[in-house]
């Protein structure tokens, strides 16, 4: 295992429900990340948070949400998705922002909106 | 902006033999270069990265890559294929410097490997 967990696994969501997605890296990385994967279609980077600060936020729609209290754990709140938003959102984490880290994943939430 | 280019969306090998998963890539300046490699129902698993020096570079799972500066190339080999190898392979590039923070994927390679 990679030291990162992701629950839930797999979420099935209503157009209108509110849910959240929670990451958390056992690893002492202070760097954290969101990721959307869609079938056929690069890697998506949502957010960075580094140290919990938000750095950056890649022109994701407000339904999207996400709130970091602290280096180890990354949540991502949905409420009013689309079923386009239907992916795998990884979680990831690294030592530091240094572009030379690699990234370490999580297993993913399989969500689908109905 | 920087981008990968994946342009096999599978490659079949049969077990024993040699494979090659193609990457190249578009960045401003020098290139970090990573492979990642998915299995079913898992998170992506760092394989290998090129930084600097060496054009050829190890990793795990006996994995190697070659940076080819000139060709803008970071194509994944492995001299004998194992079934086990089966899985979806991602080349990703974030530059140098500047970029901001974003690691760019390619689109996936699946690889099968059989008997």
């Amino acid at each position: 295992e990679t030291g990162v967990t992701q629950t839930p696994r797999h979420l099935v969501m209503g157009m209108t429900n509110k849910k959240s997605l929670k990451c958390e890296q056992h690893l002492g990385h202070n760097a954290m990340y969101w990721y959307k994967q869609s079938a056929k279609k690069p890697l998506e980077l949502m957010f960075v948070y580094n140290f919990k600060e938000q750095t950056e936020n890649n022109s994701v729609p407000s339904r999207f949400s996400p709130e970091c209290p602290n280096s180890s754990h990354l949540f991502l709140h949905l409420h009013t998705l689309q079923p386009e938003d239907s992916a795998l959102y990884l979680c990831a984490s690294s030592r530091e922002l240094a572009s030379e880290r690699e990234q370490f994943f999580g297993p993913g939430t399989r969500l689908t909106v109905l | 902006a920087q981008s990968v280019a994946q342009p096999e969306d599978q490659v079949n090998v049969a077990e024993g033999n040699p494979l090659t998963v193609k990457c190249t890539y578009s960045v401003s300046g020098n290139p970090y270069l990573f492979w990642y490699v998915q299995y079913p129902n898992r998170g992506l698993q760092f394989l290998l990265k090129y930084i600097t020096g060496d054009n050829l570079v190890k990793g795990s799972y006996g994995f190697e890559a070659e940076f080819n500066k000139s060709q803008t190339s970071f194509h994944l080999k492995k001299p004998s294929a194992l079934v086990s190898d089966s899985a979806l392979y991602f080349c990703a590039v974030r530059p140098l410097t500047g970029g901001g923070n974003k690691l760019t994927f390619g689109t996936g390679t699946q690889l099968k490997v059989e008997l």
